[in-house]
């Protein structure tokens, strides 16, 4: 079964600080992977996704996620956290036989919170 | 671009009423997709549209749900009757033909039966 875990459900940083948000995932065959984020109140964004192009994908604002295959992860970074990047983070796995359509499985989410 | 398009924001209803819940997918998009977030459960999969037809709809709690798109520009998810248990925040996503793995989420519609 393809499942994603994300390791924190909170976690805190000060502004001007690394984000790391850690994401392992579980899949038979080689996946779809992407990074979701919800502010307060709203939809969910894509931040970026990887679909077995180059192992480091580069996102909107700042962000950016490796592909681990080695270590089935996917976590997501950025060097330097700013008040507005605070939200809720979600990582998902979309694999390649799944009825014919491209689901997506998500992870539990990942509260950040950014600090002054 | 105006995105997905959700309707009502929120919706408060007591137990028992009929509650229907209108998205409008993104132009051009032929997938469309219901999503439901609560807290105990995370976000899941209602239903799942291509070019119109139901493809799965096993996400589907049970029979007191039901899904409709009769055209490429609107869907509707129903509860009826609806309970405490069904209050959420309801999504509806589209994606289109040519990059279907990528989706795009409405604002969501709050919903508390009470």
């Amino acid at each position: 079964a393809q499942s994603v875990t994300q390791l924190d459900s909170h976690v805190s940083v000060s502004e001007g600080t690394p984000v790391l948000l850690r994401c392992n995932y579980s899949s038979s065959y080689s996946p779809s992977l992407f990074w979701y984020v919800q502010h307060p109140n709203k939809g969910l964004q894509l931040l970026l996704k990887y679909t077995s192009a180059a192992t480091l994908v580069k996102g909107i604002n700042g962000f950016e996620a490796e592909f681990k295959k080695s270590e089935t992860s996917f976590h997501l970074t950025k060097p330097s956290a700013h008040m507005s990047d605070a939200a809720e983070y979600f990582c998902v796995v979309s694999p390649l036989f799944s009825g014919g359509y491209n689901k997506l499985i998500f992870g539990a989410g990942t509260r950040l919170a950014v600090h002054p | 671009d105006a995105g997905v398009i959700q309707s009502p924001r929120h919706e408060v209803t007591e137990m028992g009423q009929e509650v229907t819940l209108r998205c409008k997918p993104i132009s051009g998009h032929n997938s469309l997709f219901w999503y439901r977030q609560t807290m105990m459960r995370g976000l899941e999969l209602l239903i799942y549209f291509n070019n119109n037809v139901p493809i799965d709809d096993s996400g589907m709690p049970e029979d007191r749900f039901s899904a409709k798109m009769p055209n490429a520009s609107f869907s509707t998810l129903k509860i009826q009757p609806s309970e405490p248990r069904d209050s959420a925040v309801y999504f509806c996503a589209s994606s289109p033909r040519d990059s279907q793995e990528t989706q795009y989420f409405g604002p969501g519609t709050r919903l508390l039966v009470l």
